[in-house]
């Protein structure tokens, strides 16, 4: 069974600094999918990015980006210049090909002024 | 554009009731989950479905049960509520090749608390 860890229950930074979210996964699968879920205070859960197993490139968004070492089955965010309303809980999640989809227990982060 | 809609928002129940939580989607997508969400836990994969008609067990399928009678709707059963399962649901919805294109569609959760 898929398994998705995130060693960090809770981070704190201050603004405008670079900070890492780390993520780790078990699987068997070769062809995946992983992603990184952003939950404000709101509840609402918001996708931030998301990589595909098979591209070697990590994928960036903004001032998001992912360091994906599949041989490491390791998949972590980088945030860089944290501004305050990056304040939130964030999930790490895995997906294989098709079917159900494995969070992790969340990084709790707080920016502060 | 509703996205995903989950009914009701809150609920209150005494132990032993039972009670079903609507989920529905108006985008046409295949799969749809349903998650609890608990302090600490983050989000658990209760049941979920691949297609209407069909239903499968996630993490933790113990004490729910879920039917997918019609493409748009997912519904999430507790048939004699415990303490145990107060929290925060979750559904969602995705569709079929669109893993990388588009993200999960989340609904707003349904805050459960059983007495």
């Amino acid at each position: 069974a898929q398994t998705v860890t995130q060693s960090q229950p809770e981070m704190s930074v201050q603004e405008a600094e670079t900070v890492t979210l780390s993520c780790t996964y078990d699987t068997s699968e070769n062809n995946y999918y992983l992603f990184w879920y952003k939950q404000p205070p709101s509840r609402q859960m918001i996708l931030v990015i998301r990589q595909e197993a098979y591209k070697q490139q990590n994928a960036t968004e903004n001032r998001f980006s992912v360091n994906f070492q599949k041989a490491a089955k390791s998949f972590s965010l980088k945030i860089s210049d944290s501004q305050l309303g990056d304040t939130a809980m964030y999930f790490c999640a895995f997906m294989k090909h098709a079917g159900k989809i494995i969070f992790g227990k969340g990084t709790r982060l707080h920016i502060l002024p | 554009n509703a996205g995903v809609t989950q009914t009701p928002k809150f609920r209150v129940l005494k132990t032993g009731q039972s009670m079903t939580l609507l989920c529905a989607q108006d985008m046409n997508h295949e799969y749809m989950y349903w998650y609890r969400q608990d302090p600490g836990m983050g989000l658990r994969l209760i049941h979920y479905s691949v297609g209407e008609g069909t239903t499968a067990k996630g993490e933790v399928p113990d004490g729910y049960n879920v039917s997918r009678l019609k493409k748009q709707n997912f519904l999430l059963g507790l048939e004699s509520a415990a303490p145990s399962q107060t929290s925060v649901y979750f559904c969602a919805s995705l569709g079929v090749g669109h893993f990388a294109d588009q993200p999960q569609h989340f609904g707003d959760g349904t805050r459960l608390s059983i007495l």
